[in-house]
């Protein structure tokens, strides 16, 4: 069965980086774009970022452009998110999803992992 | 960026009742439309793909119409685990967005 588990979440002051990681299993991770979806605490789903199958291509929301760093490493099943110049705003449940079908629905969510920014 | 307004934003029901949540883009996303049900603490789960079609496991009471910029989600006869949160979610085009949330509450 398909099983997206984040870690690397954690209290970290303004400013300051963290990465998240993401191991994938019981599908061909290779063949799939992967996501990144945050939810701050009590508000609603914000879409942060995506890359391709490949590695070759990525897009992120505009509010994280230029701070965050979407990667994957195929040969690990790994997805990862480098989250540089934290903002207290940054605070969220991050997710990682996988999507699915015809629609590109988010068919496989993470237990999420919980980015504290916090002085 | 397309825009998804979702409404109401809450509402109360007894069990047994039919529910209908609205959703509508800022922009023809044609049936690129996707609607979750989050339980507290929990990931989404993906009820509707597509506008219309029921994912896997997910009971015939959730039904799913609309295309172009209005969509709805509706239960036809409530629940008591249907007490939630739910969310529509355009996947037509980056950076993809969602709808704001509606909070089906017990009347």
């Amino acid at each position: 069965q398909v099983q997206l588990v984040e870690s690397g979440g954690g209290v970290v002051q303004p400013g300051r980086s963290l990465r998240l990681s993401c191991a994938a299993s019981g599908f061909t991770f290779s063949t799939y774009a992967m996501h990144w979806v945050r939810q701050a605490p009590g508000k609603g789903l914000d879409w942060v970022a995506v890359m391709s199958y490949d590695g070759s291509k990525k897009w992120y929301a505009e509010s994280v452009k230029g701070r965050f760093t979407i990667s994957r490493d195929n040969s690990k099943n790994t997805l990862y998110v480098q989250m540089n110049s934290l903002r207290v705003e940054d605070t969220a449940v991050y997710y990682c999803v996988r999507p699915g079908g015809v629609a590109q629905s988010f068919h496989y969510w993470g237990q999420g992992t919980l980015v504290t920014v916090s002085s | 960026d397309i825009q998804m307004t979702q409404s109401p934003s809450s509402l109360s029901a007894s069990v047994g009742d039919r529910v209908t949540i609205t959703c509508r883009a800022s922009q023809n996303i044609t049936t690129y439309l996707n609607w979750y049900q989050q339980k507290p603490g929990t990931a989404p789960d993906l009820l509707i793909s597509a506008a219309s079609s029921l994912h896997s496991g997910v009971p015939s009471r959730f039904g799913g119409s609309g295309s172009g910029t209005d969509f709805t989600l509706t239960i036809s006869s409530l629940q008591p685990e249907d007490f939630t949160t739910y969310y529509c979610q355009q996947s037509y085009s980056l950076p993809l967005t969602f709808g704001g949330g509606t909070k089906v509450e017990i009347k």
